[in-house]
């Protein structure tokens, strides 16, 4: 079956730490996304990538990494210097043009 | 800023009404999408209305998209219980849908 997962579900972060979230894409999508989303809102952009080794900022990149060295992987790194880190994080992968995207079921960092 | 804004904030029906969610947006787009998301997981993907098209139809949901008025509807018809969800809006930032901004959705409850 095709589809995009995410990895883990439930993330506890202690103050100070780095954590990397997990996205893996069987889809063979160009394109993929990090979405953060607070409770009762809606999605905003962390990073996203068109294409193997290339990827943009969005809205919100501050305190977060990512890197894509393989079409299929797009890890985000939660660093130190974001300072509000707890979150739900979603991943989504598309065609590089248009059309919908695919979502990954989410991780659900906490600070703790 | 937000691109697109979702309209009302939460909506409460009976089974079997049909639901109506308005989507107004500020800047010109390529195309729109509606997704759905349940408690807790990931969005999937409903619709995709491109800005040459005034109507979709997908099953029980039409989407209606105004250009001139910068906003988009979705309906479902003869909803059911299963319905209950956040749906959002997404538009692309007339970049062709190198990515998309999302509003911060329409609680959807349908009561049995």
């Amino acid at each position: 079956d095709g589809g995009i997962t995410q990895s883990p579900k439930y993330l506890f972060r202690k103050e100070g730490q780095n954590v990397t979230l997990s996205c893996e894409q069987n889809l063979n999508h160009d394109a993929m996304y990090w979405y953060r989303q607070d409770p009762g809102q809606g999605l905003r952009l962390i990073y996203y990538s068109q294409i193997v080794n290339d990827f943009q900022k969005g809205d919100i990149a501050e305190g977060y990494s990512v890197s894509r060295e393989k079409k299929e992987s797009f890890p985000l790194t939660v660093t130190s210097a974001q300072k509000n880190p707890t979150a739900f994080y979603l991943c989504a992968s598309g065609p590089r043009e248009g059309n919908g995207y695919t979502f990954g079921s989410g991780t659900r960092l906490t600070v703790v | 800023s937000q691109q697109g804004e979702e309209d009302p904030q939460a909506l409460s029906i009976q089974e079997g009404e049909n639901a109506t969610m308005n989507c107004s947006y500020k800047t010109s787009i390529n195309n729109l999408q509606w997704y759905r998301q349940n408690s807790g997981r990931g969005l999937v993907h409903l619709i995709l209305i491109r800005s040459n098209e005034r109507e979709k139809h997908s099953g029980r949901l039409r989407v209606t998209l105004d250009t001139s008025k910068k906003s988009s509807s979705l309906l479902i018809t003869a909803s059911r219980a299963a319905d209950t969800a956040s749906y959002f809006c997404a538009t692309d930032r007339g970049n062709y849908g190198q990515n998309f901004v999302f509003g911060p959705g329409t609680r959807l409850s349908v009561l049995p």
